[in-house]
Formats: structure tokens, sequence, C-alpha cells
């Protein structure tokens, strides 16, 4: 069955690196994807990588994709107070449209 | 692009009243999904549509709900009657090619 695992919680203070991990069951995905909130907002792309890829860079986002273990991981490096938000991972069965959206890990930047 | 639109943007109602929310997609992109995101239950695809077919409604909770999507740059999630535990946000969202792109929400309170 689909499932997507994300643990609930995480702070860190500001400046340092924060990693959000996501653990997945679904081996045919082909893309998977990090989306942020913002309270009292919509869910808004931050990147994707594709599931031939093991790794992902977009400025101070790093996505590493470890298919073997179905583990996903999103890194934010020189965490800043705006990235203070829930970070969902999902992914992509196989050719469905839909996607399947983990619980959400609400990541707290700390002064 | 001026993104996936969604109104109201809040709206209360009391039960058992009609609850229409509207959505326009970005042009251009063939899937539309409505979503229901609560604290209980987290975020929750209700239906989604394929060139403006619904392909699945599996996630529609009961009777209550239907959704319509007429053309490809309009459609609605209807509610009626309206009930308390219908209280969450509603977001669209829509695709072109597997990503999809969520709009604001609809954040509906039903007392």
């Amino acid at each position: 069955g689909e499932d997507v695992e994300q643990s609930l919680f995480l702070s860190v203070r500001e400046g340092d690196s924060s990693v959000i991990n996501c653990t997945y069951t679904d081996s045919s995905s082909t893309y998977l994807y990090w989306y942020k909130q913002e309270p009292g907002a919509g869910l808004q792309l931050l990147t994707y990588i594709f599931s031939n890829m093991d790794m992902k860079q977009d400025q101070r986002l790093t996505v590493l994709l470890n298919k073997k273990d179905k583990h996903l991981s999103l890194r934010i490096a020189d965490t800043q107070t705006g990235d203070s938000a829930i970070y969902f991972c999902a992914e992509n069965p196989g050719s469905a449209r839909q996607l399947t959206f983990g619980s959400g890990t609400q990541l707290t930047v700390l002064p | 692009d001026a993104g996936v639109i969604q109104s109201p943007r809040h709206e209360v109602t009391e039960m058992g009243q009609e609850v229409t929310l509207r959505c326009k997609p970005i042009s251009g992109h063939n899937s539309l999904f409505w979503y229901r995101q609560t604290m209980m239950r987290g975020l929750e695809l209700l239906i989604y549509f394929n060139n403006n077919v619904p392909i699945d409604d599996s996630g529609m909770p009961e009777d209550r709900f239907s959704a319509k999507m007429p053309n490809a740059s309009f459609s609605t999630l209807k509610i009626q009657p309206s009930e308390p535990r219908d209280s969450a946000v509603y977001f669209c969202a829509s695709s072109r090619t597997g990503e999809q792109y969520f709009g604001p929400g609809t954040r509906l309170t039903v007392t």
C-alpha cells in the first residue's frame, strides 16, 4: 500500500542546518516532492527529485534519495526564521496523477 | 501567472446551509484536485479531475459532498447540508505534468 511517514516536529537554531526525513513505501514512485506550508497559506512546491537521482541541490536546499531504503530527506542550510513552516513530502506512485502526502513536519527555528 | 485561485477565502455558515467553494486552476493544467486539511486528519484528497472528468472520488466523505468541473477553467465543491464536522481548510490544486500547485485555500467554519 501507499504510506508516507514523517516525524511531526523539528526544532533548530537559526544558522544551523535542518534535516527533515521522510520514508515512503511505493517503490514505483517516479517523482518525490517537498512542499512548504506557512501559516494560513497553501502548500508551496519547494523542490522535487526524479527517482533515478540520488541527490538534487537548489541553493540552500539539498534533497537526498535512498531508493533502497525508500528514504527521502530535505536539508536546509543556514536555516532562517523564515524557514519556520510545515514541510510535507509526497510521492507520485507509478503513473497515477494523485500524490500521497506525509503528515508534515513542523519546523521551528529558534533565535 | 496568477496561480490557482480559490474563493471565498473564508466562509462562516450555519449548520444545514449549502456551501459552494470555487476554484480556477492554472491555465493549461489538465488535472485538478480538491483536498481538505484538518488538525486531526491532516491533508486528505477528496476528488480529482483529469481533462474535466472525475477520476477518483473515493475520498469524498459522503453524499453531502459533490464536485463539478464544467470546463477547464472552473471547478466547484459543494456541501449540502453542511455540518460542524465539515469545518476545515479546503484546498484546490492543479497540475499538468505531475507536480501540483496549490491555491491559498478556503477556511470553512460551520457553526
